[in-house]
C-alpha cells in the first residue's frame, strides 16, 4: 500500500508568516491528492483537491502544488483562524490514505 | 447544499456490532456522481478510511477492516449505514460520514459521532 508522510508533524509560526507543509507519497500518485483542515472538535474541511485546485469558499491565502510523489500546502499569510491540524489524502486505486497530520499553532 | 448527519449508539460492548446511520439532506443519495463514505478517527489520532458505497450497492472496503465491515445504502430513506462486527477497544473513535465525488476526495463531512467500545 502507498504510504503518505507529512512533515513537519507540528509547526509554530507567527501571524503573517508564510507556512509550508509537505506531503510525500511512497509511490507516484499523479495529482490525486487532497488537503483538509481540521479544527479542534470539528470535522475535517476540504481545502484543496487535485493537488492544486482550491475548493470553493476557501481563502486564497491557501494554495497547493506538486505532482507525483511530492506535494506542498502553503498558507501565504498565516491568520489566527488557521490554527488547526492539516491532513493530506491520496485517492488512487480505490484506496484512500491520509497523512498523519501536521498540527499548526500560532507563536 | 448537501448536509450529512451521523446517528447511532455512543457506547458498544466488546464483541458486539457497531451500527451507525448517515442521513443525507439537501441532495439525493442516488446521485450518479457521488460515492458515500465512512471515515473514523481514534482519540488523538489521525483519519482512517473505512469504506464507501455507490447507490447501486457497490461497495469498497479498507482491507484492514474488510472482514468485519458492511456498508449499505437505503435510497428510500436517503441514508447509508455502517456495521462493524466483533468490536474491540481499538474501534473506539469518532465516526464520520462523507460524500465522495467520483470516488475521489471527501466533501462535505458530517459532524461526526463518538463511539466508545467498553463493557
Amino acid at each position: 500500500d502507498i504510504q503518505m508522510t507529512q512533515s513537519p508533524s507540528s509547526l509554530s509560526a507567527s501571524v503573517g508568516d508564510r507556512v509550508t507543509i509537505t506531503c510525500r507519497a511512497s509511490q507516484g500518485i499523479d495529482n490525486y491528492l487532497a488537503w483538509y483542515q481540521q479544527k479542534p472538535g470539528k470535522a475535517p474541511k476540504l481545502l484543496i483537491y487535485a493537488a492544486s485546485t482550491l475548493q470553493s469558499g476557501v481563502p486564497s491565502r491557501f494554495s497547493g502544488s506538486g505532482s507525483g510523489t511530492d506535494f506542498t500546502l502553503t498558507i501565504s499569510s498565516l491568520q489566527p483562524e488557521d490554527v488547526a491540524t492539516y491532513y493530506c489524502q491520496k485517492y488512487t486505486s480505490v484506496s484512500y490514505i491520509f497523512g498523519q497530520g501536521t498540527k499548526l499553532e500560532i507563536k | 447544499q448537501v448536509q450529512l448527519l451521523e446517528s447511532g449508539p455512543g457506547l458498544v460492548k466488546p464483541s458486539e456490532t457497531l451500527a451507525l446511520t448517515c442521513t443525507v439532506s439537501g441532495g439525493s443519495i442516488s446521485d450518479n456522481s457521488h460515492y458515500w463514505a465512512w471515515i473514523r478517527q481514534p482519540p488523538g489520532k489521525g483519519l482512517e478510511w473505512i469504506g464507501n458505497v455507490f447507490h447501486s450497492g457497490k461497495t469498497f472496503y479498507n482491507t484492514s477492516l474488510k472482514s468485519r465491515v458492511s456498508i449499505a445504502v437505503d435510497m428510500s430513506r436517503n441514508q447509508f449505514s455502517l456495521k462493524i462486527m466483533s468490536v474491540t477497544a481499538t474501534d473506539t473513535a469518532v465516526y464520520y460520514c462523507a460524500r465522495q465525488p467520483s470516488s475521489f476526495w471527501f466533501d462535505p463531512w458530517g459532524q461526526g459521532t463518538p463511539v466508545t467500545v467498553s463493557s
